[in-house]
């Protein structure tokens, strides 16, 4: 069954603010995690990445939040603007041993930035 | 440099048909995969490969077959195509497995 997945399937947001896309997963083996956006008609794209072994990463207006106790992955965009307008997914790359990694994608959020 | 390349970007085939969906990649990576996208279904592995000349098995590997014969070239091919097999196809490089993948912009397939 699908072991990552996205709490909301759609968020509204006005121009300006923050966003906040949650994500839970529950391999707690997983030592691994991307966040994609995905513009329609157009591949994912990588965003920002975040290895077990850390609680939090920034980037540029985006930061992301790893807490392994309740298995959770929260990907924050600072300053929310029309062209971050996409669907977001969070995937988890998951070592199934002997070296081989398997990158399982969530369902995705759909982010609306309304001007 | 191109980034990751999939041909053709819309196809429409009837029940039977067979094709091949084309990828390729000039940034010299390892890594490539096959994913289908369906509406609430998220992106999953179809088939993968960690080098020239080794392929193996994704979540959801029947109906596809793959070969890799060079770094750059990944194709996927259905053999018989069916409506089930209607999807929006993304192909992926990584250097190496494990890392983060680029993706084409996919491909967009319809069975009928």
């Amino acid at each position: 069954g699908e072991s990552v997945g996205l709490h909301l399937p759609t968020l509204s947001v006005q121009e300006g603010d923050n966003s906040i896309i949650n994500c839970a997963y529950s391999n707690s083996a997983s030592d691994y995690f991307i966040w994609y956006k995905q513009e329609s008609g157009k591949g994912p794209q990588f965003i920002i990445d975040i290895r077990s072994n850390m609680d939090k990463r920034q980037g540029q207006r985006v930061t992301v939040l790893l807490n392994k106790t309740v298995k959770h992955l929260s990907l924050q965009i600072a300053a929310t603007q029309p062209g971050d307008s996409a669907v977001y997914f969070c995937a988890e790359n998951r070592n199934s041993g002997a070296g081989s990694y398997q990158l399982t994608f969530g369902k995705g959020t759909k982010l609306s930035v309304i001007p | 440099n191109a980034g990751v390349t999939q041909t053709p970007k819309f196809q429409v085939l009837k029940t039977g048909q067979s094709m091949t969906l084309q990828c390729a990649q000039d940034m010299n990576h390892e890594y490539m995969s096959w994913y289908r996208q369906d509406p609430g279904m998220g992106l999953r592995l179809i088939h993968y490969s960690v080098g020239a000349g080794i392929t193996d098995q994704g979540e959801v590997p029947n109906g596809y077959n793959v070969s890799r014969s060079t770094t750059e070239d990944f194709p996927l091919r259905l053999l018989s195509a069916a409506p089930s097999q209607t999807s929006v196809y993304f192909c992926a490089s990584s250097l190496q497995q494990g890392q983060p993948q680029h993706f084409g912009d996919g491909t967009r397939l319809s069975i009928l």
